[in-house]
């Protein structure tokens, strides 16, 4: 059971570059999220999915985009790299509701000079 | 903003030793859970404990919350080395959808 799986592990951009960080999750779980981690500031939540179809805002949204055309999956989009989205990103899935235990990937560490 | 702030930032204790950690948050809340990271790894689930519940056990964690003072610890007994770790509280908001998280305590363990 491999779990939430994301790639890239790594990643350098230069500014103004786009990319797409995937995350998959095989536990069918309803809830998923993106997180971001920089040091000193925990992890602080960007979008989220209650469901295939279903995106949120969090708390740090903007520059990102999100989509849910699956269960499985929940790419997170950079449209255009800025240095302060350096950080480690961590992709979560939940179930059966957002309350429960999240499950997170191993992360994303992203690099935008 | 953050929902939990964790006490203390550091913590470095001896193996055997018990380690506690305290977590405060502002809002009223359903349930708190506690993660750890270790280095370079993704959060992996603790234990979690219901708005309605005061203490919870699990192996060598126990968990109090205390709703009254909107605080919650966590305590691990007779540590090990493999409890060096980052530790974090998560509550949930009013709207029941979103998980924030504190900025952690981080825990070392010395053999």
């Amino acid at each position: 059971n491999a779990g939430v799986t994301q790639t890239p592990k790594f990643q350098v951009l230069k500014t103004g570059q786009s990319m797409t960080l995937q995350c998959a999750q095989d536990m069918n779980h309803e809830y998923m999220s993106w997180y971001r981690q920089d040091p000193g500031m925990g992890l602080r939540l960007i979008h989220y999915s209650v469901g295939a179809g279903i995106t949120d805002q969090g708390e740090v949204p903007n520059g990102y985009n999100v989509s849910r055309s699956t269960t499985e999956d929940f790419p997170l989009r950079l449209l255009s790299a800025a240095p302060s989205q350096t950080s480690v990103y961590f992709c979560a899935s939940s179930s059966p509701s957002w309350a429960g235990e999240l499950f997170f990937g191993e992360g994303s560490r992203l690099t935008v000079l | 903003s953050q929902q939990g702030e964790e006490d203390p930032q550091a913590l470095s204790i001896q193996e055997g030793e018990n380690a506690t950690m305290n977590c405060s948050y502002k809002t009223s809340i359903n349930n708190l859970q506690w993660y750890r990271q270790n280095s370079g790894r993704g959060l992996v689930h603790l234990i979690l404990i219901r708005s309605n519940e005061r203490e919870k056990h699990s192996g060598r964690l126990r968990v109090t919350l205390d709703t009254s003072k909107k605080s919650s610890s966590l305590l691990i007994t007779a540590s090990r080395a493999a409890d060096t770790a980052s530790y974090f509280c998560a509550t949930d908001d009013d709207s029941g959808s979103r998980l924030t998280f504190g900025e952690g305590t981080q825990l070392t363990v010395n053999p």
